[in-house]
């Protein structure tokens, strides 16, 4: 079966930019979703199709997808960004996959 | 407002069942796929099921082929899953969530509801 695999953990500074990688085998030729999930929270998506936002996502959220590589990039990052961050690798066959999460710390 | 709210969880002992239920409202249920996605305690999200517009199709994880069966009632606005021959393994937060077919992901995500099986 298919697999997605992303860094456990990620660490930023405040105002800084924080990447979070989802890796899978020809993964740039399948559309890459990104979803956020605070504390006690259901997941939010933030990026879909590689690198569209949904309405209400701020600007600082962007993403990429080529190769064997999809990247979550969020620049400035602010305190209310510390969460868990997965990605989703879109088959139009099931089933779907996620990757096994990112969390995000903001030091 | 677009909105799911799931129900239905509790404690349950191994090998008994449970039937999980998801209401929708504000769009037309009938339009899209739906799916539930669950989340052991401390752990990531795991895609379990998921069901076409009309009910004609449907897709399982393969660990729970034979065991969880979904549905929905298009009437309804509702979408369930019951889940049989329950383990220690299903302990999880189980949301109901919406397919974008166009958008390729998941848009709207049920608050979720918790399932333990325990003894």
């Amino acid at each position: 079966s298919y697999e997605l695999t992303q860094p456990p953990s990620v660490s930023v500074s405040p105002g800084q930019t924080a990447s979070i990688t989802c890796s899978g085998d020809k993964l740039g030729d399948k559309y890459t979703c990104w979803y956020q999930q605070k504390a006690g929270q259901s997941p939010v998506i933030v990026i879909y199709q590689d690198t569209k936002r949904p309405s209400g996502i701020p600007e600082r959220f962007s993403g990429s997808n080529s190769g064997n590589t999809a990247t979550l990039i969020i620049t400035g990052t602010q305190a209310l960004d510390e969460a868990d961050y997965y990605c989703q690798a879109w088959d139009s066959t099931s089933p779907q996959v996620f990757g096994g999460g990112t969390k995000l710390t903001v030091l | 407002e677009e909105q799911l709210v799931d129900s239905g969880g509790g404690l349950v002992q191994p090998g008994g069942s449970l039937r999980l239920s998801c209401a929708a409202s504000g769009f037309t249920f009938r339009s899209y796929w739906m799916n539930w996605v669950r989340q052991a305690p401390g752990k990531g999200l795991e895609w379990v099921a998921n069901i076409k517009e009309d009910g004609t199709e449907t897709y399982y994880v393969d660990s729970v082929k034979g065991r969880f069966t979904i549905s929905r009632d298009n009437t309804k606005n509702s979408l369930y899953l019951q889940m049989n021959s329950l383990s220690n393994e299903d302990t999880a937060v189980y949301y109901c969530v919406r397919a974008r077919w166009e958008l390729r992901a998941f848009d709207i995500w049920g608050q979720g509801t918790m399932v333990t099986v325990s003894s």
